[in-house]
């Protein structure tokens, strides 16, 4: 069946590390995102990123749609970094839908 | 700034009483979506809408029900909540076409008594 996967499932890191969370799916896509789940449950749009490589600041993203992967880079960590991590895939055959992964919690201790 | 807005952020209920959750956005988009969320798991789509099309999924309890009297609105209806349906309540927009993006709601967070 479709599958989304996160990896690592946590995560805790102290100040100022980098990381790196991996996404990997079943299927051709269509869409992928990911999100941040910051404390009070809020969904925030990190990137809309199908294919290619995009860069926010301490934050860029890559996504390998051949290989099926896509992977967060986080560097430069900040306490406010701390959260949930999704990536959300749409299926190309998947009637605008997103499949969440399960996600990636992230401690970043002071 | 253009938004999803979700009201109440905080609904309680009583175990059988009908609640109904709110969602208005001013994005202009086609597509309109429920999630429900619970403790440590992802998101899990209950509905959405193209336009007025309503599609349900497959294991969507029919405790729950949607309206759309507009573009705008997009409603959600617990017909008799049970301890079960606490969770965290998300609505989402994306434009119309095949590959846009979804823009989400801050959530609206329910407690059954």
């Amino acid at each position: 069946g479709i599958q989304v996967e996160q990896s690592p499932p946590d995560l805790i890191l102290q100040e100022g590390a980098n990381s790196t969370l991996r996404c990997n799916f079943s299927d051709s896509v269509n869409n992928l995102q990911w999100f941040h789940q910051n404390p009070w449950g809020q969904l925030i749009n990190l990137f809309y990123i199908p294919s290619g490589t995009k860069q926010n600041g301490r934050l860029s993203a890559t996504t390998v749609a051949t290989e099926r992967y896509s992977l967060l880079y986080i560097s430069s960590s900040q306490t406010t970094d701390s959260g949930v991590y999704f990536c959300a895939v749409g299926f190309l055959f998947g009637n605008e839908k997103l499949t969440f992964g399960t996600g990636t919690r992230l401690t970043i201790i002071p | 700034d253009a938004m999803v807005i979700q009201n109440p952020r905080y609904q309680v209920t009583q175990f059988g009483k009908p609640v109904t959750l709110s969602c208005s956005q001013t994005l202009n988009h086609n597509v309109m979506y429920w999630y429900q969320q619970k403790s440590s798991q992802a998101p899990k789509l209950l509905f959405h809408y193209y336009d007025k099309d309503f599609n349900n999924e497959a294991d969507t309890p029919d405790n729950f029900q949607s309206r759309r009297p507009n573009t705008s609105f997009c409603f959600l209806d617990i017909r008799s909540p049970g301890l079960g349906d606490a969770a965290m309540y998300l609505c989402a927009t994306r434009g119309g076409g095949p590959y846009n993006e979804q823009f989400f709601g801050p959530g609206t967070r329910l407690t059954v008594l």
